[in-house]
């Protein structure tokens, strides 16, 4: 199926250090999302992904739609504490037709140490 | 502010009490939806609604009911028959055409005893 694998799964990293999490699938997706989870809150868009190969920022965070379209890339420069949280990417699934459903990634638990 | 609304955001109830979770949105979405999210784990699909008076069931339905009488609002209601339900409830709105964003209400954590 349409399974979206996250890595890694858990991230410890000090204050200032850049981090890079990466999503992948056996299936084709036409768009990546990526989302950020606080404790306790709903996720958040980071950054929408319509192109293969488009590399898009937002602040210290960069994205990237892989080539071959089965995987995207999240990378944070210069980590800062409340960068803590979970990171999701999701895509939409092509079996949903109209119905516009999204499948998620497990999601890379990021921990900062100052 | 454009936004979603869940209420509350913490609830208790005990075993064998039907509890609705409220979601309001002022997005203009035509779409809505309602995941349920355990401890360390992603989000699991219950219902979906494209449009008023129309909803669908999700991955892991069971135990749980909707309605979409407005376009702005999609309660759930967390049955008896629900067998585990205390988890952390999320809903989102999305554009029913174009893009894909689905956007996020602050979320209800549910405890039953």
């Amino acid at each position: 199926g349409q399974q979206l694998n996250q890595s890694p799964q858990s991230m410890f990293i000090q204050e200032g250090e850049d981090v890079s999490m990466n999503c992948t699938s056996s299936s084709i997706f036409n768009t990546w999302l990526w989302y950020k989870q606080e404790p306790g809150e709903g996720p958040v868009l980071l950054i929408a992904l319509y192109k293969a190969g488009e590399l898009t920022s937002n602040g210290r965070l960069t994205a990237q739609f892989g080539i071959t379209r089965k995987d995207s890339f999240l990378n944070i420069s210069a980590s800062i504490p409340s960068d803590v949280g979970i990171y999701f990417c999701a895509g939409p699934l092509l079996t949903s037709g109209s119905a516009r459903q999204l499948t998620f990634g497990s999601g890379t638990q990021l921990t900062v140490l100052p | 502010d454009g936004g979603i609304t869940q209420s509350p955001k913490y609830l208790f109830r005990k075993e064998g009490q039907n509890v609705t979770l409220s979601c309001e949105q002022n997005l203009n979405h035509d779409a809505m939806y309602w995941y349920r999210q355990d401890p360390g784990q992603g989000l699991r699909l219950i219902y979906y609604s494209q449009i008023v008076n129309d909803f669908q069931k999700g991955d892991i339905a069971e135990g749980y009911s909707v309605s979409r009488e407005k376009k702005e609002s999609f309660p759930l209601t967390v049955t008896s028959a629900q067998k585990n339900p205390t988890a952390f409830y999320l809903c989102a709105s999305s554009a029913r055409q174009g893009r894909y964003e689905q956007y996020f209400g602050p979320g209800t954590r549910l405890t039953v005893t």
